[in-house]
């Protein structure tokens, strides 16, 4: 069965570092998330992708966040610098298309930042 | 805004003890519901889609229905391994893609 891979499953890091997750989704999703997900609270979207182009980006923080998916195909969300704030479990999901579609979620990044 | 509520937060149940989780919104333009299950340290696991008032679907021992303001999902005769929290989420207005998830219910079954 077709599932979405994401990496590390679990990164610590210290405040004012930079870190790096990926995601692959599944083959022929064109549709990719990220979401966070704090403790005891449901995921938030992040960003968005359609292809290769960004379609919602308006709740990534900008000033330390950034996420590419270059050729349309996996996907890499950074941070940097990290703070203590931003521990989390950050999630990646993939659809077949933006509408109406199910949202296949992988298993996620856990983040502890020192 | 659009705005999703779960209820309970937490429900513990004994094996075999039937019940039901609730989920309501707040949108402009439902285009679709969804619940997953979400086991500790992992990511939600797709469970239904409902797309309009009156729809039900049923997965062995879950039947999730939908009205124009809720959603329940009904847990019959549930077992230990049912154990998980239960995420709603809701997917609203003109192209708009993006799922609100609920705060989610933590359901424990106990043997």
């Amino acid at each position: 069965e077709a599932e979405v891979a994401q990496s590390p499953r679990y990164k610590i890091t210290e405040k004012s570092q930079a870190v790096a997750f990926w995601c692959d989704p599944i083959s022929g999703h064109a549709t990719l998330y990220w979401y966070r997900q704090i403790l005891g609270q449901g995921p938030e979207l992040l960003v968005q992708f359609q292809d290769e182009s960004v379609v919602d980006d308006s709740q990534l923080p900008k000033d330390r966040f950034s996420a590419e998916r270059l050729k349309g195909v996996d996907s890499t969300l950074k941070i940097q610098p990290a703070e203590l704030g931003d521990s989390a479990m950050y999630l990646c999901a993939s659809s077949l298309g933006l509408y109406s579609y199910e949202q296949y979620f992988g298993p996620g990044t856990r983040l502890t930042v020192t | 805004e659009d705005q999703v509520t779960q209820s309970p937060e937490a429900l513990r149940l004994q094996e075999g003890e039937s019940s039901s989780l609730n989920c309501s919104y707040t949108v402009s333009g439902l285009r679709g519901l969804f619940w997953y299950r979400q086991d500790p340290g992992k990511g939600p696991e797709f469970l239904f889609t409902l797309y309009s008032a009156g729809e039900e679907k049923e997965k062995e021992r879950l039947k999730a229905t939908l009205t124009k303001k809720e959603s329940f999902l009904h847990i019959t005769a549930p077992k230990p391994e049912d154990s998980a929290t239960y995420l709603c989420a809701v997917q609203a207005g003109q192209g708009a893609q993006k799922l609100v998830f609920g705060q989610g219910t933590r359901l424990t079954i106990n043997p």
